[in-house]
């Protein structure tokens, strides 16, 4: 079974300023199965990027996601207070069916 | 726009089965698409338990495989969950949630319901 591992744990960081998070894949993946999700406190998750690099409907461009193999990035350009959430990768495996979630990476102000 | 809504007991006993049901409005549970549940213990992360399709086929996460039962009912436009032998360890926020239209990812999600597991 693959393994996701985003890091950092945390990332404290200023509004303006660019957001980088990393998510790993225990062995290599198609990016055709990876997704990023946020969370604010007290919400269901939000969709914001699938097939690795493609933005859900209503996203800001800000939010960008790219990667292959076993390296996955979720970058925000320039952070907005609404930013400040907890972010999660996923990958859908195939054998067997599966979604698989990252621990998640908290992004705190 | 699809909406999803849990229901269902937020207090279940140990050793009982946990039941929920997620209500869909604004499209049809036969649109061809997949369902799923997923659980977020209190201050955790998030796991995946399960999805069906239209037809009732269902995928299981193997961790949780032999207490899971999903089930689809396409007259009341609903999907359920059930998870026998609960114990405090399936105390959770439980969402349900259906995949985009491009497919591996989960597009919509209902608010989620949290169940604990205690006497």
């Amino acid at each position: 079974e693959i393994v996701l591992t985003q890091s950092p744990g945390t990332l404290s960081l200023s509004p303006g300023e660019r957001a980088t998070l990393s998510c790993r894949a225990s062995q290599s993946v198609s990016s055709t199965f990876i997704a990023w999700y946020q969370q604010k406190p007290g919400q269901a998750p939000s969709l914001l990027i699938y097939a690795a690099s493609s933005r859900a409907t209503g996203i800001p461009d800000r939010f960008s996601g790219s990667g292959s193999g076993t390296d996955f990035t979720l970058t925000i350009s320039r952070l907005e207070p609404e930013d400040f959430a907890v972010y999660y990768c996923q990958q859908y495996g195939s054998s067997p069916p599966m979604y698989i979630f990252g621990q998640g990476t908290k992004l705190e102000i | 726009q699809v909406q999803l809504q849990e229901s269902g007991p937020g207090l279940v006993k140990p050793s009982g089965t946990l039941s929920l049901t997620c209500g869909v409005s604004g499209g049809s549970i036969s649109s061809g698409k997949w369902w799923s549940w997923v659980r977020q213990p209190p201050g955790q992360g998030l796991e995946w338990i399960g999805e069906i399709d239209h037809s009732g086929s269902p995928n299981y996460n193997p961790s949780l495989k032999s207490r899971v039962t999903i089930s689809v009912d396409k007259a009341g436009n609903h999907f359920s969950l059930q998870v026998t032998s609960v114990t405090a360890a399936d105390t959770a926020v439980y969402y349900c949630a259906r995949d985009a239209g491009s497919g591996y990812s989960l597009e919509y999600w209902g608010q989620g319901t949290l169940v604990t597991v205690s006497s």
